[in-house]
């Protein structure tokens, strides 16, 4: 089965920097990258995805980049502000299989 | 605009009860699905279902059991609990397996 990895685990930043998280995955014919937002107490939230066929995408301050080649995928959020502070979640998953989940990331964003 | 409902939000077990955590979402999803997600970790899939009287297992199905009765309603079953079972569960919906997933509040469940 796929078998998603996600690094680092905590990201602590000053306010107005960049973050970046990285995710592995295993399964080459996974063709669909979601990430989520969750924030503490609350439940997990879709921010931005991705789909095989595009190597990066773009939402104001975030953006999410693939390399298939290399099997992995990346979430920058640019000029962090302190709302950003939240546990963040890779995923990969295609058509029949279920969306496997990388471990998290913790990003605190300090101001 | 409901989308996907949990309930009950807290529920404390002793070991040995049982109890079912409910879950029914509004947005005619085919795909459901049940995550446990024990402290400062990530979320592991239990069981899910791909359409109504369809289910099968996830990662860590021990302990759980599932039905799926119509589209809307995706109830989970703990059956003796045990404390390895103490953790925050979700259910979630979605049209496809590549899009997006739509998360309920979550239960808090604590077994003692």
């Amino acid at each position: 089965g796929e078998n998603v990895e996600q690094h680092p685990s905590t990201l602590s930043v000053q306010e107005g920097d960049s973050a970046v998280i990285k995710c592995t995955y295993s399964d080459s014919a996974s063709n669909y990258f979601p990430w989520y937002k969750q924030e503490l107490g609350k439940r997990p939230q879709l921010i931005i995805d991705i789909r095989s066929n595009v190597g990066e995408k773009k939402d104001q301050r975030i953006a999410v980049t693939l390399n298939k080649t290399a099997k992995h995928f990346s979430l920058h959020i640019t000029e962090t502000q302190p709302e950003d502070s939240a546990v963040y979640f890779c995923a990969a998953s295609r058509a029949s299989n279920m969306l496997t989940f990388g471990g998290g990331t913790r990003l605190m964003v300090k101001p | 605009n409901a989308g996907v409902t949990q309930t009950p939000k807290f529920r404390i077990l002793k070991i040995g009860q049982s109890m079912t955590l409910q879950c029914t979402q509004d947005m005619n999803h085919n795909y459901m699905y049940w995550y446990r997600q024990d402290p400062g970790m990530g979320l592991k899939l239990i069981y899910y279902s791909v359409g109504a009287g369809i289910t099968d297992k996830g990662e860590v199905p021990n302990g759980y059991n599932v039905s799926r009765s119509t589209t809307e309603d995706f109830p989970l079953r703990l059956e003796l609990a045990a404390p390895s079972q103490t953790s925050v569960y979700f259910c979630a919906s979605s049209y496809a397996t590549i899009a997006e997933a739509f998360f309920g509040q979550g239960t808090r469940l604590t077994v003692v």
